[in-house]
């Protein structure tokens, strides 16, 4: 079982659509979860991040964490054509004391206008 | 906010040579740095964990003779490619923290080796 895992995807959405991105991990102690966007050819560039269940809100983008679950999502909304980038799940494990982050396979999201 | 300096951004060398990255904590310092590599449409894969003034911890299956991770200060780490073959051609990303108890992580911009 893979550490963290997302859908590749690609998760196409219309303009102005809600886009859904999903993540789980496995290991349960975890405590940092966080939403990167990569374009291609670039670093990696953080959204959010996240550290207690429930959701957090910034601007269009909402981070919901279930850690009995083992889920994170990112919601989109009001997608816009510059949203389309992979999106990048990646949790700081517990079971490492060097707070290494690992990364989900990513999701490509576009946005069609 | 805190900026990470990784450079060079893209380097072409011929098989066999050895090739220097650098990556720069330019406004805090980072006891904590990060390399990953990230092959085209895959995600990015940790190589190694250097501390500052300690030996490089390497994820299993990463080469330590291969890759070389040198952490002397707290702004400054570099990965080696020695003796770099096509099959290391990638995309070498660097991260850094401040310490524990810092959740941010910062990523340079990535550097581009293509080994020809």
């Amino acid at each position: 079982q893979k550490e963290v895992e997302q859908n590749s995807g690609p998760l196409s959405v219309p303009e102005g659509a809600i886009a859904s991105l999903n993540c789980t991990y496995s290991d349960r102690g975890s405590q940092s979860f966080f939403w990167y966007r990569q374009y291609s050819g670039k670093s990696p560039e953080l959204i959010m991040s996240i550290y207690s269940n429930g959701d957090k809100e910034d601007g269009r983008f909402t981070a919901q964490l279930n850690k009995a679950s083992q889920y994170v999502s990112l919601l989109i909304r009001d997608s816009q054509p510059s949203d389309s980038a992979t999106y990048l799940c990646a949790v700081n494990l517990i079971s490492s004391n060097t707070g290494k982050l690992i990364f989900g396979q990513g999701t490509t999201l576009q946005v069609k206008p | 906010g805190a900026v990470v300096s990784q450079h060079p951004s893209r380097v072409i060398c011929k098989s066999g040579t050895s090739v220097k990255i650098e990556c720069r904590s330019l406004d805090f310092q980072a006891t904590t740095m990060f390399w990953y590599r990230q092959f085209p449409k895959k995600s990015l894969m940790l190589m190694a964990t250097s501390n500052e003034g300690s030996k490089a911890t390497y994820e299993q299956g990463v080469e330590k003779d291969k890759f070389l991770i040198n952490h002397a200060s707290l702004t400054l780490s570099t990965l080696t490619v020695t003796s770099a073959h096509p099959e290391d051609s990638s995309f070498y990303i660097c991260s850094a923290r401040e310490g524990p108890g810092h959740y941010g992580y910062t990523f340079g911009s990535g550097t581009r080796l293509t080994v020809v």
